[in-house]
């Protein structure tokens, strides 16, 4: 099993660019989160699913979408890039019920 | 939604010494892990603790889930466990998983 996947691993926009942050797992989790974490914070939660075509916001889903049409993927998509997205971003994912959460690697996005 | 406090928020230790990390959350909990975040940046799980004792080499773990808490023990600290620790609940009304600010360890040699 290779876990929760992430890509990319780092990546730099400008400002109004827009890309997609891929989520892949292979565990056949039902629960899926999306985080950001600031420089010295702790991790704000911006989207989470409980299952394929399921999909609600999180703390700080302003600028950001998210779709669930499989199990195993749960992309993030920032539509028009804004300096105060500069942040690393964490995929985790769960079985339902009283399960461990597992993380993937995380993304370092940069919009300059 | 729920509240998720930890304490204290830096902690500086000697190589050698023993701590001890506190969580507190508001509301009733499904779920509830610790997690490392080591200097690279990657978040390592070091329990799934709702309710009860655990324990693993140094470190240990005890939340009391009608006191709405737990804590994190660690015992003989070595370099290697600096970094930030972090606790995530989930309440019992929701699928959300909620992160604290976390604990940021300093052990120095």
């Amino acid at each position: 099993n290779a876990g929760v996947t992430q890509t990319p691993k780092f990546r730099i926009l400008k400002i109004g660019q827009s890309m997609t942050l891929q989520c892949t797992q292979d565990m056949n989790h039902n629960y899926m989160y999306w985080y950001r974490q600031d420089p010295g914070m702790g991790l704000k939660l911006i989207y989470y699913s409980v299952g394929a075509g399921i999909t609600d916001k999180g703390e700080v889903p302003n600028g950001y979408n998210v779709s669930r049409s499989t199990t195993e993927d749960f992309p993030l998509r920032l539509e028009l890039a804004a300096p105060s997205q500069t942040s690393v971003y964490f995929c985790a994912s769960r079985l339902w019920g009283f399960a461990e959460a597992f993380f993937g690697q995380g993304t370092r996005l940069t919009v300059v | 939604g729920i509240q998720v406090e930890q304490s204290p928020p830096d902690l500086i230790l000697q190589e050698g010494a023993n701590s001890t990390l506190r969580c507190n959350f508001s509301d009733s909990v499904n779920n509830l892990q610790w997690f490392h975040q080591n200097p690279w940046g990657q978040l390592i799980n070091l329990f799934y603790i709702p309710s009860g004792t655990k324990q693993n080499g140094r470190l240990s773990a005890t939340t009391v889930a009608t006191e709405r808490y737990s804590l994190l023990y660690i015992s003989s600290s070595q370099t290697t466990d600096s970094g930030v620790y972090f606790c995530a609940v989930e309440e019992t009304s929701g699928s959300r998983l909620t992160f604290g600010e976390g604990t940021q360890l300093t052990v120095n040699p």
